[in-house]
């Protein structure tokens, strides 16, 4: 079946520094990707729907020059978290839909955890 | 502006129950539903997936139904074991090439 991975599972920074997240599609072509984000007990919400060879949409209220979207091959996104603090500290998860079937099933990641200091 | 509501927001049963999660959308135009499981500090792993088209899916111990003229759908879980203690989250898609729209998750636990 489809497989997404993401690197890493878990990080921690500091405070003011910048983390990049990684999100690769393993054995399928995706044009298209989603970032969501995910606060304990709470559901997913989406921060952005990444495109390949473009620049990423981003969904009200989050900020783009904060959560940089790099789409740069059709089996890899990144998210990179600038200057983060402690409020960005969440689950982010990615998605990744197939683009070779038609029913644009999406598959999702792991997750990574996120801890700011 | 889709919105997806699951109730309950947890549930805890014995062991070899059956029991439904429920899941409503505010807009019954959807090009498919689907339920997800979701284990502490995981991703989400893909149950069901039913398209507007379909009234049902099954796997296994696992049964998904879909009235999409009352913006419903119910996730049946026969003889309930504690490994199926998780996050169960519906997700509804608007059209083809849109994104998911998440409910907020029921929290199951099945205590042995």
């Amino acid at each position: 079946g489809a497989v997404v991975s993401q690197h890493p599972s878990r990080v921690i920074c500091k405070s003011g520094t910048s983390v990049k997240i990684e999100c690769r599609s393993l054995d399928f072509q995706a044009t298209t990707m989603f970032w969501y984000r995910q606060f304990p007990k709470q559901s997913l919400m989406l921060m952005a729907t990444s495109n390949e060879g473009s620049k990423a949409t981003y969904e009200q209220g989050v900020e783009k020059d904060k959560f940089l979207i790099n789409h740069a091959s059709l089996t890899l996104s990144t998210l990179t978290v600038t200057s983060a603090h402690p409020e960005d500290s969440s689950f982010y998860i990615c998605s990744a839909r197939d683009s070779g079937t038609g029913g644009y099933e999406q598959y999702f990641g792991p997750g990574t955890r996120l801890t700011v200091t | 502006k889709q919105e997806v509501t699951q109730i309950p927001a947890a549930l805890s049963v014995p062991e070899g129950e059956n029991l439904v999660l429920n899941c409503s959308f505010t807009d019954s135009a959807i090009y498919n539903l689907q339920w997800f499981r979701q284990d502490p500090g995981k991703g989400l792993t893909s149950l069901l997936l039913i398209q507007s088209s379909q009234r049902e899916q099954t796997s296994g111990r696992l049964n998904a139904s879909l009235d999409k003229s009352s913006g419903r759908s119910t996730l049946y879980i026969a003889a309930s074991q504690p490994g199926d203690s998780a996050t169960y989250l519906c997700a509804v898609r608007p059209g083809a090439g849109n994104m998911l729209t998440f409910g907020g998750g029921t929290r199951l636990m099945v205590k042995p």
